[in-house]
């Protein structure tokens, strides 16, 4: 498998504009988490869903941020409209929950946004 | 609430030299700990995962071990090599609380910074 997917891999926007992150997990697995990565708070949990239904999105930080995952293989993390302070690197991570399973997540390369 | 601390936050240490990274977490009702290797400017890399039923999970030069009832875990480098140089973060899993349930959060710690000087 080519483990997680995540495009793009930087972007650079202006404030107010509308951001789409994207994702792809690994095949199979059944939770899709999203994390953002910043100096001062380290890693965040932002939303999580199992068989593509958001199980907790308490971590999302205002309504300009949603998440959706139309189906097992595609999720987008989207924020409207965008601010300075939402620059950071935004991960996201699958895993596999069965009885008996590791629960082992594993992470994308990561998205790095930068809003100016 | 889990609360995962990880000390040092930073450590140097000269090539050859053993590495040890400390892990504690204040809630023992663990159901696996993970280990994590981040590159700058890259993602988080899984290097061992320790199941609660066991003491230490082995790779290669790595060894972690887990302490449970103290809530502590060490993650052992052998033999440090410039290549080593990474921040490492260690990661608690809950253990599982029924179908969909709102429990399946990862608690990090905020990492330590290796630099292995050649």
């Amino acid at each position: 498998d080519a483990g997680v997917i995540q495009s793009p891999r930087h972007e650079v926007t202006e404030m107010g504009q509308e951001v789409t992150l994207r994702c792809k997990p690994i095949s199979g697995h059944d939770y899709l988490f999203w994390y953002r990565q910043t100096m001062m708070r380290g890693l965040e949990l932002l939303i999580y869903f199992n068989n593509n239904v958001p199980i907790d999105d308490s971590g999302m930080p205002e309504d300009r941020f949603s998440a959706k995952m139309p189906n097992a293989s595609f999720s987008t993390l989207k924020i409207q409209p965008s601010e300075p302070r939402d620059s950071a690197v935004y991960f996201c991570a699958s895993s596999r929950r069965i009885a008996g399973a590791s629960y082992e997540q594993y992470f994308g390369p990561g998205t790095r946004l930068t809003v100016t | 609430k889990q609360e995962v601390t990880q000390i040092p936050a930073a450590l140097s240490v000269p090539e050859g030299e053993n590495l040890v990274l400390n892990c504690s977490f204040t809630d023992s009702a663990i159901y696996n700990l993970q280990w994590f290797r981040q590159d700058p400017g890259k993602g988080l890399t899984s290097l061992l995962l320790i199941q609660s039923s066991q003491r230490e999970q082995t790779s290669g030069r790595l060894n972690a071990s887990l302490d449970k009832s103290s809530g502590r875990s060490t993650l052992y480098i052998a033999a440090s090599q410039p290549g080593d140089s990474a921040t490492y973060l260690c990661a608690v899993i809950p253990p599982p609380g029924g179908l969909g349930a709102r429990d399946y959060k990862l608690s990090f710690g905020a990492g330590t910074t290796v630099t292995v000087r050649a």
